[in-house]
């Protein structure tokens, strides 16, 4: 098994440009995230999906859009980037909560520079 | 705001000694209490979890310990080796919630051991 894996693993953009992030597992999980991470500050909870065809926002979802049309694929997308949305982006999944292990895996991230 | 806040953001320990990091959290629902490692280019990857039903897991050279009434828990490393420098981050979420359980994160400890 792959596990969680993401493409691309760089990107460079400038502002104003669109890009999708894409993240696939390979582990039949229900829950999918995407989280940032930004120096000093941890991770942050951007879009989840708790299965196909739906999806919620987090902590941080101004600026990002998210679709969930396949099951073991979650895309997050950036239709204008900024600045600010320099991070590093990581896709997690789990099997649905409540269960004895929530383990949340992740993916090795993409880290974005927008200029 | 912050929902969990880790310290210290930084460690140095010598090789043998015991590394503590601790987290205190703010919301009483939150019931699920994971630590996450992670290593330099790489995703966090799940180190050790608890439920506060309990007051301490061990596993390894590894404990957390965990206060409800305080609302505090901690990492412990016993015999701290050179393989655990790394940034090490604790969470915690509504485990047993209807919804999809993202993580809250700490802002994360960076961990060196010493040689």
């Amino acid at each position: 098994n792959a596990g969680v894996t993401q493409t691309p693993k760089f990107r460079v953009l400038k502002t104003g440009q669109s890009m999708t992030l894409l993240c696939a597992q390979d582990m039949n999980h229900e829950y999918m995230y995407w989280y940032r991470q930004d120096p000093g500050m941890g991770l942050r909870l951007i879009h989840y999906s708790v299965g196909e065809g739906t999806t919620a926002k987090g902590e941080v979802p101004d600026g990002y859009n998210v679709s969930r049309l396949k099951k073991q694929n979650f895309l997050l997308g950036l239709e204008s980037a900024a600045p600010s949305q320099t991070s590093v982006y990581f896709c997690a999944s789990s099997y649905r909560s409540g269960l004895v292990n929530n383990e949340q895996y992740f993916g090795p991230g993409t880290r974005l520079t927008v200029t | 705001q912050q929902q969990v806040k880790q310290s210290p953001q930084s460690l140095i320990v010598q090789k043998g000694g015991i590394s503590i990091i601790n987290c205190a959290y703010e919301n009483t629902a939150f019931d699920y209490f994971p630590w996450y490692q992670q290593f330099p280019g790489k995703g966090p990857a799940l180190l050790i979890a608890i439920r506060p039903d309990v007051s301490e897991k061990k596993e390894g050279r590894f404990t957390i310990s965990f206060n409800k009434s305080a609302k505090q828990f901690s990492l412990h490393i016993m015999d701290s080796q050179p393989g655990d420098s790394a940034t090490y981050f604790c969470a915690a979420s509504l485990y047993s919630g209807g919804g999809a359980d993202g993580l809250t994160f700490g802002k994360g400890t960076h961990l060196i051991i010493q040689p």
